[in-house]
């Protein structure tokens, strides 16, 4: 299975800043999610990103908020823009090629 | 809505004892299923998976019961160590190929 290199870990940020976590995945994978796990909680997914066009997000999350871009099919980020302290959480990449899923190990973000 | 839930949150066991961890799903259509380990400040680990075409699946130290019947899941430890205190999802996919997952089990081994 494909091994997702997720970076940063973790992160320290300011109330109103952004903070954009990447991950790379070693190989071409058909489809690349974001989750996020709130302190103590199971992950809840923010949404699908799309090779070459818009994430499709769920229920709850906006482009303005989370905006996604997946250039190509290693490779997605995720931005947490305008951030409060309620943002705080784990972001965790997660990808599915020929029906296996593989996560990356996730970034605890802090908001101060 | 599609949703997976779990019916116990926390789980204390003896070193060498066997564990049960169980898992209710709601979308009848599911028809395929995972159990991961998540580890602290780790994502979450394939344990294994069955697919609604069968009732029981064992890996190593590990089987995973389906019943469609009353939509339930549940993932058995043999002789569980240290080792496997974790918190314990069970996943269901959805719709869109991504996965749905429930609420999880925080798994204590007791030495």
């Amino acid at each position: 299975s494909a091994v997702i290199s997720q970076k940063p870990s973790r992160d320290i940020c300011q109330r109103g800043t952004s903070l954009t976590i990447q991950c790379q995945v070693d190989s071409q994978v058909t489809m690349m999610f974001w989750y996020r796990q709130q302190p103590g909680q199971s992950l809840t997914l923010i949404a699908t990103a799309n090779q070459g066009s818009e994430a499709t997000y769920e229920s709850g999350f906006v482009i303005d908020k989370f905006p996604i871009s997946r250039p190509n099919l290693t490779f997605s980020t995720l931005t947490v823009s305008n951030m409060s302290p309620e943002d705080s959480s784990i972001y965790l990449c997660s990808d599915r090629d020929k029906g296996s899923y593989t996560f990356g190990s996730g970034t605890r973000l802090t908001v101060v | 809505g599609e949703s997976v839930g779990l019916h116990l949150p926390t789980l204390s066991v003896q070193e060498g004892d066997n564990s049960i961890i169980n898992c209710a799903y709601s979308n009848s259509a599911s028809d395929y299923f995972i159990w991961y380990k998540q580890e602290s400040g780790k994502g979450p680990q394939f344990i294994i998976d069955i697919r609604s075409n069968m009732d029981k699946r064992q890996g190593q130290r590990v089987t995973v019961l389906l019943n469609k019947t009353v939509k339930h899941l549940s993932l058995q430890i043999a002789a569980t160590q240290p080792g496997d205190s974790a918190v314990y999802f069970c996943a269901e996919v959805g719709s869109q190929g991504n996965l749905i997952f429930g609420k999880g089990t925080k798994l204590s081994v007791k030495p």
